[in-house]
């Protein structure tokens, strides 16, 4: 069975540019996060998924960044314009609906903001 | 507020020794207690986990122990190999309530293991 699917792997941008991460969760898991992990700290909650409605974005940025997950399925997080804090691994996990407890995460996206 | 917290921040153990990391909670209404294992360059991995009905949980060289009154739980690593050096992160989630399903985790314990 194919775990989360990120991409890309790393990204380096100039601050104030636009980046995107993209998202396909395992088959058939209806939930979907994303976390944000800075260095030497355990992830945090962005945004969670049920199907293509979002059920926990308390803790997204709203000002700069957005996400969408389309069709229920593959999710993509946008960040614009990108700070120099915005440097960090982000990670997109997913879950079977009911085992919101048991998540199964992705490698992540290691953004650099220069 | 950081409502996780997890202890030591690293860890050099003896190829064959036990490895502890110890983890305390402040919100009662966390249910879940799961241990996630991160290599460098990869994604959180869950290990083991543990509701607070029970006092201990073991899989393999892998033990949860979990005092409710205390409001902590701890992992412990039987005969500890180099294969096993990564970080470790304890985590908590509430199945009700504001955040359901929220896993808080701690700042993680990176953990070395030498021959």
């Amino acid at each position: 069975e194919a775990g989360v699917v990120q991409s890309p792997r790393y990204k380096i941008i100039e601050k104030k540019q636009p980046v995107a991460f993209w998202c396909n969760p395992i088959s058939g898991h209806n939930t979907l996060y994303w976390y944000l992990q800075n260095l030497g700290q355990g992830p945090e909650l962005l945004i969670r998924y049920e199907n293509e409605e979002a059920v926990d974005d308390s803790q997204l940025p709203k000002d700069r960044f957005s996400a969408e997950r389309l069709k229920g399925v593959d999710s993509t997080l946008k960040i614009q314009p990108a700070e120099l804090g915005d440097s960090a691994v982000y990670l997109c996990a997913s879950s079977l609906g009911g085992r919101a407890h048991e998540q199964y995460f992705g490698p992540g996206t290691r953004l650099t903001v220069t | 507020q950081q409502q996780v917290k997890q202890s030591p921040q690293s860890l050099i153990v003896q190829k064959g020794g036990i490895s502890i990391i110890n983890c305390a909670y402040e919100n009662t209404a966390f249910d879940y207690f799961p241990w996630y294992q991160q290599f460098p360059g990869k994604g959180p991995a869950l290990l083991i986990a543990i509701r607070p009905d029970v006092s201990e949980k073991k899989e393999g060289r892998f033990t949860i122990s979990f005092n409710k009154s205390a409001k902590q739980f701890s992992l412990h690593i039987m005969d500890s190999q180099p294969g096993d050096s990564a970080t470790y992160f304890c985590a908590a989630s509430s199945g009700s309530g504001a955040g359901s399903y929220q896993l808080t985790f701690g700042k993680g314990t990176k953990l070395s293991v030498i021959p």
